[in-house]
């Protein structure tokens, strides 16, 4: 089974400071990680995603996330907010093999100021 | 550009009726996923379909059944709705033809509210 954990529920930063959005995960099995972001009244896309090729991963609009196995995270980071990066990021964890499920995590709202 | 269309942005229902929530993508994708959305909880998987008229429980799907006649139509239905559905609904797709786990498209989700 699998799970992730967003430490946060808000998190606010100044515009041009680093965003730092943390998600630890638990799975039984290697895993596909992921982030995805949802602005205001919209669905939620794709930022980027893990899938073994290499630790370090880019994402859209300046994004990016290293998995640590050690430490079993895959937080979030860029390193100078802007005021469009306001908007709710969500951890989600799913098995490699196999059809397999999104497990989502419960989401942190990122409020970047002038 | 890929589209999932959700029928309604806002919808609001008495306690006891049926609803019905629709959507439908454009791209030919295998499998489609019904999520609500809850402040504090995030997304919670109600039901999921591999395929045309296939169809698995998710995590939470008491109160909820789902229906899928053609391949670009996944609709959810409320058999009799509670105030406790109330919630954003958001549905989504995925193409398993590629590679599995493949990143999932949502639609802009339903706002229910029931009272």
């Amino acid at each position: 089974a699998q799970s992730v954990t967003q430490l946060g529920s808000h998190v606010s930063v100044s515009e041009g400071a680093l965003v730092l959005l943390r998600c630890n995960y638990s799975s039984s099995v290697p895993p596909y990680l992921f982030w995805y972001v949802q602005y205001p009244n919209q669905g939620l896309q794709l930022l980027l995603k893990y899938t073994s090729a290499a630790t370090l991963v880019k994402g859209i609009n300046g994004f990016e996330a290293e998995f640590k196995k050690s430490e079993t995270s895959f937080h979030l980071t860029k390193p100078s907010a802007h005021m469009s990066d306001a908007a709710e990021y969500f951890c989600a964890v799913s098995g490699i093999t196999g059809f397999q499920k999104l497990v989502f995590g419960t989401g942190t709202r990122l409020l970047v100021s002038p | 550009d890929v589209k999932v269309t959700q029928s309604s942005r806002y919808l609001v229902k008495r306690t006891g009726e049926k609803v019905f929530l629709e959507c439908v993508q454009d791209m030919d994708h295998e499998n489609m996923f019904w999520y609500r959305q809850d402040p504090g909880l995030g997304l919670r998987l109600i039901y999921f379909s591999y395929d045309v008229k296939m169809k698995e429980k998710g995590d939470i799907p008491e109160g909820y059944s789902v229906s899928r006649e053609k391949k670009e139509r996944f609709s959810l239905i409320l058999e009799s709705a509670s105030t406790n559905q109330t919630s954003m609904y958001l549905c989504a797709s995925r193409d398993s033809r590629l590679t599995l786990n493949e990143k999932l498209f949502f639609g802009s989700g339903t706002q229910l509210s029931v009272l």
